[in-house]
């Protein structure tokens, strides 16, 4: 099973710039959801969505837009990047929404904007 | 709000010693709380997941227990090795919105071979 998978590992943006990370999973979660993680900060729930078509915002939704026109996929799209947005990008995906079962997470995306 | 705290920041032990990672949280009606590990330049990994009406859930060398009423949980790693080092982060559902979970900002645990 591949799990969570998302690309880039790595990107440099410039200030105004935009970009999508991707995210995709083939466990047939109906769950999933982006995090920021920032040094010396717990993870921070950006948007989040419980099946295809359906999406929420987190804590810090701000800057940000998602889709999820299928169960497999879950792009995070940057509008107009700003420094402020630098940071470690998680998606995560877990069977159930009701946040009582194991969550798996991709490998990341380490986003520098300059 | 749920608030989760993870002290200390930081820990070295020895290969071969047990030790206990801490977790503390504000709302003692929790849910669930759930223990991840974080390799550098990785994902994170679920290791526990402990129901409210579970006092503890146990995985290999790993033991987690779940005390509500002290608004706490610990991760007890016995005979830790080097291959243990990584960041230990705990979760527990927002208590306003099942969607989300509320981080502690992990502890980085080192162990000295």
């Amino acid at each position: 099973n591949a799990g969570v998978t998302q690309t880039p590992k790595f990107q440099v943006l410039k200030t105004g710039q935009s970009m999508t990370l991707q995210c995709a999973q083939d466990m047939n979660h109906e769950y999933m959801s982006w995090y920021r993680q920032d040094p010396g900060m717990g993870l921070r729930l950006i948007h989040y969505s419980v099946g295809a078509g359906i999406t929420d915002q987190g804590e810090v939704p701000n800057g940000y837009n998602v889709s999820r026109s299928t169960t497999e996929d879950f792009p995070l799209r940057l509008l107009s990047a700003a420094p402020s947005q630098t940071s470690v990008y998680f998606c995560a995906s877990s069977y159930s929404s009701s946040m009582n079962t194991e969550a798996f997470f991709g490998q990341g995306t380490r986003l520098t904007v300059v | 709000k749920q608030e989760v705290t993870q002290i200390p920041a930081a820990l070295s032990v020895p290969e071969g010693e047990n030790l206990v990672l801490n977790c503390s949280f504000t709302d003692s009606a929790i849910y669930n709380l759930q223990w991840f590990r974080q390799d550098p330049g990785k994902g994170l990994t679920s290791l526990l997941l402990i129901q409210s009406s579970q006092r503890e859930q146990t995985s290999g060398r790993l033991n987690a227990s779940l005390d509500k009423s002290s608004g706490r949980s610990t991760l007890y790693i016995a005979a830790s090795q080097p291959g243990d080092s990584a960041t230990y982060l705990c979760a527990a559902p927002h208590m306003d919105s099942n969607y989300q979970l509320i981080w502690g900002a992990g502890t980085k645990l080192i162990i000295k071979p």
